[in-house]
Order: structure tokens, then sequence, then C-alpha cells
């Protein structure tokens, strides 16, 4: 079982719409939970992160963490042309080096 | 402010030969780690640098090195290159060792083994 599950889509839709992008996690220990967004051959650009459960809200983006179901999400509303992107989830161990991602889902928003 | 730098931006090397890649990470940043990303997936980590000394290492074959400098940038090193080595190779610094939450990363190194 991968540490770290992501659906890769891809995903479309259309201009305007609430987008929910989704990723699964193996390791209960796991405390600090990512949402980076890498355009097309470009470094990942981190959104936000959270740490434990819980919500966290940004501009148009809302990350939210559930650790009792290993389930962390991210929503986007009013989704704009300029989100199209591959949407990368990671976590890491509190203390850790290490982030471990997610396949990452790719995302196209349509005018 | 500079970001983190990665240079060069693309490489090509034929199989067998050995690269280097820099990484300059952000002003006041003493923490750098390398990944690699295959087309398709996301990062997987190599290496983690801090104050110059190797603080994680991932599960790559010894052919793969690191080290940092005194001014915090750092280099990767890969020996004997294998065409399983393209790969997009990413840098991220972060503030010191713990503030892994928030790290931030460059443009790549878009490397193709032919």
């Amino acid at each position: 079982q991968k540490e770290v599950e992501q659906d890769p889509g891809p995903l479309s839709v259309p201009e305007g719409a609430i987008v929910s992008l989704n990723c699964t996690y193996s390791n209960s220990a796991f405390q600090y939970f990512m949402w980076y967004r890498q355009y097309s051959r470009k470094g990942p650009e981190l959104l936000m992160y959270t740490y434990s459960s819980g919500n966290k809200e940004d501009g148009r983006f809302t990350a939210q963490v559930d650790k009792s179901s290993k389930y962390i999400s991210l929503f986007i509303r009013d989704s704009q042309p300029s989100d199209s992107a591959t949407y990368l989830c990671a976590t890491n161990l509190s203390g850790s080096e290490k982030l471990v991602f997610g396949k990452g889902t790719k995302l196209t928003v349509n005018p | 402010d500079a970001g983190v730098t990665q240079s060069p931006t693309h490489l090509i090397k034929t199989r067998g030969q050995q690269v280097t890649l820099r990484c300059s990470p952000i002003s006041g940043h003493k923490s750098v780690s390398w990944y690699q990303q295959v087309l398709g997936q996301g990062p997987q980590f190599i290496f983690q640098y801090y104050e110059k000394e190797e603080r994680g290492r991932g599960n790559f074959p010894d052919r793969f090195s690191a080290r940092q400098f005194p001014n915090y940038s750092s280099e990767l090193n890969v020996n004997a290159l294998l065409l399983g080595d393209s790969a997009l190779y990413l840098c991220a610094s972060s503030l010191d060792s713990r503030g892994v939450a928030e790290a931030f990363f460059g443009q790549g190194t878009r490397l193709t083994v032919v």
C-alpha cells in the first residue's frame, strides 16, 4: 500500500465550478499535510499546509484534514482557467525532513 | 526576493556519464532537499541537508550523492547514469530542518538520459 494515494484524474470542470481534490494516507503518525500546485514543466508551488485535523481557508482555497479517516481534501471555489494545473498532496512526520507526495491530480478548468 | 534557483534548467546526458545539478536556496534558508519527479508521478525524496550535514536520505542507490556548501547552496551528483534516471530533479529549501511544512521548490532541472 502506498503511503499517500491520490487519484491522478484527469479532472475537467467548467469555469466557476467547485473543485474537490482528495488524498488518502496510510500512516496515522503523519502530522503536516500540504497542497502544492504544479504548472506544466515547473516546480511545485506551496498553496497551503495544515497541522493535524481541521480546516484552513485561503481565498478560494480550503484545505481539510480528517485524521480519523486518514483523508485530506482541497476545495477550490469559483474555479478559474488559471487554476488548470496538477495538484499534489504531501505529508510528513513531525520533525521529519522527508515529504511524501501523492501522484498528483491533473485539473483543467474550461472557460 | 529571489526564490530557489536551480541550474541548469535542461540537460541531456548519455548512459554511463556523470551529472552535477546545482541549487541555491532562498536567502536565509539553511535546509535544502532534493527530489526526483518522474513523468506522471509525485516527487520522491532523495536527500536533505542542513548546515552542511546530511539529515535524511531516501531510497536511492549510492550513485546519488549530494553536498551543501557554507553558503547553503547544494549540489546533487549522479554517477553512471541510467535511462531510468531521466526525470525532473527538484530542489526545495526551508528555513530550518524542522520547517518542512513550508518547503519552497525551484523550477527543477530536467535531465534526459539517452
